[in-house]
């Protein structure tokens, strides 16, 4: 039981350049979400997945896509990479609808835009 | 809109020093409260909730109890160790609303 497990851990890329961040989770869960931290700013959501089929935008979503690929995978694109984009983004999947919403994160990926 | 406010950070400590992290909220109706953990290099891993008011959670030493007459859920442990060392992050959610809402963490370093 691998939990939720996110690929790359590390990457740096150019100005411009595009990438895919990907994440699946083990635990059955319905619901699934993007963050980004940064120094002194907390956990910033970017978006979210409340069901497979459903995305909807957070906090900070501009300059991101996502899909839901299936109940397991949610993944977040960068379309056009930006340095304010630099950031370590994490994954996090939750049973939903109920009293807790307990989040399960994966270990992250750090991102440097050059 | 719901909030979460943490006292700032670093927060240096001795070993078996008493622990206490500040974490008040603003919300409606009745949200949980969450305490959730990051250890260097890794995601946060929950480490107590509380559901309703006066409800204590606790966990690995750690107590944090639900005031919701004073909006808080400060985060105490009666004696940190070095592996306590880490950054600790208060967090509500209100049913229904698919987003937990998190503090901007607060640093620990526990010195030997």
């Amino acid at each position: 039981n691998a939990g939720v497990t996110q690929t790359p851990k590390f990457q740096v890329l150019k100005t411009g350049q595009s990438m895919t961040l990907q994440c699946a989770q083990d635990m059955n869960h319905n619901s699934m979400y993007w963050y980004r931290q940064d120094p002194g700013m907390g956990l910033r959501l970017i978006y979210y997945s409340a069901s497979e089929g459903t995305t909807d935008k957070g906090e900070v979503p501009n300059g991101y896509n996502v899909s839901r690929l299936n109940k397991r995978e949610f993944s977040l694109r960068l379309e056009s990479a930006a340095p304010s984009q630099t950031s370590v983004y994490f994954c996090a999947s939750s049973e939903s609808g109920d009293r807790y919403n307990e989040q399960f994160f994966g270990p992250g990926t750090r991102l440097t835009v050059l | 809109g719901d909030s979460v406010t943490q006292m700032e950070g670093p927060v240096t400590l001795s070993e078996e020093a008493f622990l206490t992290i500040n974490c008040t909220y603003t919300a409606t109706g009745y949200p949980s409260l969450f305490w959730y953990v990051q250890y260097p290099g890794e995601g946060l891993q929950l480490l107590l909730k509380a559901t309703k008011a006066d409800d204590k959670g606790s966990n690995k030493g750690f107590e944090a109890t639900y005031r919701k007459e004073t909006t808080s859920f400060h985060l105490e442990k009666g004696s940190v160790q070095v592996s306590d060392s880490a950054v600790y992050f208060c967090a509500l959610y209100n049913t229904g609303g698919f987003k937990t809402i998190f503090g901007a963490g607060t640093r620990l370093f526990v010195k030997a």
